[in-house]
């Protein structure tokens, strides 16, 4: 089966900067991704992560330690905008479907 | 192209009714997917097509639920006697074999 883990909420004032962590058990692994979802929208995609590290995209960066089985979301300079649910999600197999875990609300505080 | 379209956005019925959600993707592209999302969770996945064909489909998914890319361009899904259990955004998206899905505005279905 396929589990992912990342805490349910996290806040954080203006202009700071968090860290969303998440874990994932798979029994295949093609893969780690990011998606933003604020409330009544769609999600949509951030950031994909196949191999070991950090990619920068702007003010997100998303880091994969496959061998831990783990991956983190950096959200630098925030902004109230900012303000939305985050999803990790796993790919299993090349070209399958993406496993979301339940999400992280992230609160922006002024 | 604007994106991934679903209709209706809104949909209201009586338990028991059949209902179905119609999802047009990205033109260009090969994979769709259907995803279920109930408030405060994370979208679970129902089903997914290459093309025409239907590649997987859920465990979870009940044979109340059928899903059709008859010509590999639009989706439909559809629920045969709703339960209020049903009650949750459907949600569409579209891929072209990378790891970037395109979700639509999702359909919110009540069941009474």
């Amino acid at each position: 089966g396929q589990s992912l883990e990342q805490p349910s909420e996290v806040t954080a004032v203006e202009g700071a900067i968090v860290q969303i962590n998440c874990t994932y058990q798979t029994s295949g692994f093609y893969g780690l991704s990011w998606y933003q979802q604020h409330d009544g929208g769609a999600p949509t995609f951030l950031s994909y992560n196949a191999l070991d590290g950090l990619e920068e995209t702007g003010r997100f960066s998303s880091f994969l330690s496959r061998s831990d089985s783990y991956g983190y979301l950096l959200l630098q300079e925030l902004q109230m905008k900012d303000s939305a649910s985050y999803f990790c999600a796993v790919k299993g197999n090349q070209g399958g479907k993406l496993i979301f875990g339940q999400g992280t609300e992230l609160s922006v505080k002024p | 192209d604007t994106g991934v379209s679903q209709d209706p956005r809104h949909k209201i019925t009586k338990r028991g009714q059949n209902v179905t959600f119609r999802c047009d993707p990205i033109s260009e592209h090969n994979r769709l997917y259907w995803y279920r999302q109930t408030l405060g969770q994370g979208p679970e996945f129902l089903t997914y097509f290459q093309n025409e064909a239907q590649l997987e489909k859920s465990r979870l998914l009940s044979d109340r639920f059928s899903a059709e890319r008859p010509k590999g361009s639009f989706s439909t899904l559809e629920i045969q006697r709703t339960e209020q259990g049903d009650s949750a955004m459907y949600l569409c998206a579209s891929s072209v074999d990378t790891e970037l899905m395109y979700f639509g505005p999702g359909t919110r279905l009540t069941v009474l």
